[in-house]
């Protein structure tokens, strides 16, 4: 069974980095698959982050792509997120999640339970 | 970026009804789509993927269809454990986007 959990800070103060681990179990992050990163602010919509693939490929929503990082550490099975320059607009639950695709389809399956990240002073 | 329409936003039901969710797409999406039900303070949970395909331990009382940029799901029989919010997603394209969520309510 393949199980994804999120770590990192609680909170972040404005205009600095927001920092997440995701540690996968069940699966390895090197096998043929995207790792991704969702948000949502609390009481809100979901908001595609970014992925990362095997081979350290990466994919960044345009809204964050200046700001994101998404990367693989191989040898701990995990992923990271960062996000820098942050605000209380980026205060939200940040979940991570395997992304399945194929020729033809995909999907996000299984997702972690996420984390709530609150930006404050 | 493709936009995904969820109809209605809110929905009211009772146990044992049959409901239908409808996301439509700003251009054609092919059969990159899905649907996730998330229940309060829990992470999504993947419902459907390829349109239609239910996910491994779903019910059968869910069920997914559409093509193009209309698609539907439709719960037959409510229980009382569905009650949560339901998202579309679309992976045709990047950025991946959901629809805004259709928050379904014990009438």
């Amino acid at each position: 069974q393949v199980q994804l959990q999120e770590s990192g800070p609680g909170l972040v103060k404005p205009s600095g980095t927001l920092s997440l681990t995701c540690a996968v179990s069940g699966d390895s992050i090197t096998n043929s698959h995207w790792w991704t990163w969702v948000r949502q602010p609390p009481g809100q919509g979901l908001e595609w982050i970014g992925e990362v693939h095997r081979s350290g490929d990466t994919n960044y929503n345009p809204s964050l792509k200046s700001r994101v990082a998404i990367s693989l550490d191989k040898s701990k099975n995990q992923f990271s997120l960062e996000l820098t320059s942050v605000t209380a607009a980026d205060t939200a639950f940040y979940y991570c999640a395997r992304t399945m695709t194929t020729v033809t389809t995909g999907w996000f399956d299984p997702w972690g339970q996420g984390t709530l990240v609150t930006v404050s002073s | 970026d493709i936009h995904l329409t969820q109809s209605p936003s809110f929905l009211s039901a009772s146990v044992g009804d049959r409901v239908t969710i409808t996301c439509r797409a700003s251009q054609d999406i092919s059969r990159y789509f899905a649907w996730y039900q998330q229940r309060p303070g829990k992470a999504p949970k993947l419902l459907i993927y390829t349109t239609s395909t239910l996910q491994s331990g779903v019910p059968s009382r869910f069920s997914g269809s559409g093509s193009g940029s209309v698609f539907t799901l439709t719960i037959s029989g409510l229980q009382p454990e569905d009650f949560a919010t339901y998202y579309c997603q679309q992976l045709n394209s990047y950025p991946y986007t959901f629809g805004q969520g259709t928050k379904l309510e014990i009438k």
